[in-house]
């Protein structure tokens, strides 16, 4: 069974770059059945898809957060990374890692999510 | 974007209740729905995708129907442990991923 896990800093300033890793164990993620994505969670606006990756390197993104995102796959140590830039209090939630199947956008395997918070 | 909206945003029920959410999309998403029910402090569990196929592990007293703009996820016979709040998704392939607002089911 597929687990994952967040890491990165809780507390970033305003105007720098927000950055996660999520590390992914019983499984490969060097695989066709999978994409690997984040979802963030605020007070303020729910449940917010923000991108995902394939294990070629793929991506696909929100398109409302599009111009401020990169992420990156890397399969020889079994993880996958978010960079969000420019960041604002707006950006402020927890930041989940999931996964979801080939067959379709569903998120079937999560990670315990990671809080970050954007202030000076 | 395909706009979610569920109702109620909050349900008040009893332990062995039938309840029902629903779950309606702004426009037509054939059968692009996940359910997903979420605890406090916890990432949310998927329940349920293409509008009605269980997931695995799942109890069986969740179900869900629906087709088009229109979803409902039914808990037959609520149980203490499925206080929480519910969540729409859906992943209809030409629109970003989209999620609705939750319903918080809480005890009666």
């Amino acid at each position: 069974q597929l687990q994952l896990q967040e890491s990165g800093p809780g507390l970033v300033k305003p105007s720098e770059t927000l950055s996660l890793t999520c590390i992914v164990s019983g499984g490969s993620i060097n695989t066709r059945s999978h994409y690997w994505g984040w979802v963030r969670q605020s007070p303020g606006k729910g449940l917010e898809w923000i991108g995902s990756i394939y294990y070629s390197g793929s991506t696909y993104y929100n398109p409302s957060l599009r111009s401020r995102l990169i992420m990156s796959i890397d399969t020889s140590n079994n993880q996958f990374s978010l960079k969000v830039t420019s960041v604002s209090a707006a950006d402020t939630g927890v930041y989940y890692c999931a996964t979801t199947r080939a067959e379709g956008d569903f998120f079937d395997y999560w990670g315990q999510g990671s809080l970050v918070t954007v202030s000076s | 974007d395909i706009q979610m909206t569920q109702s109620p945003s909050t349900l008040s029920a009893s332990v062995g209740d039938r309840v029902t959410i629903t779950c309606r999309a702004s426009e037509s998403i054939s059968t692009w729905l996940a359910w997903y029910q979420q605890k406090p402090g916890k990432a949310p569990k998927l329940l349920i995708y293409k509008a009605s196929s269980l997931q695995s592990g799942v109890p069986s007293r969740f179900s869900g129907s629906g087709s088009g703009t229109e979803f409902t996820l039914t808990i037959s016979s609520l149980q203490t442990d499925d206080f929480a709040t519910y969540y729409c998704q859906q992943y209809q392939s030409y629109s970003p991923i989209t999620f609705g607002q939750g319903t918080r089911l809480e005890i009666k």
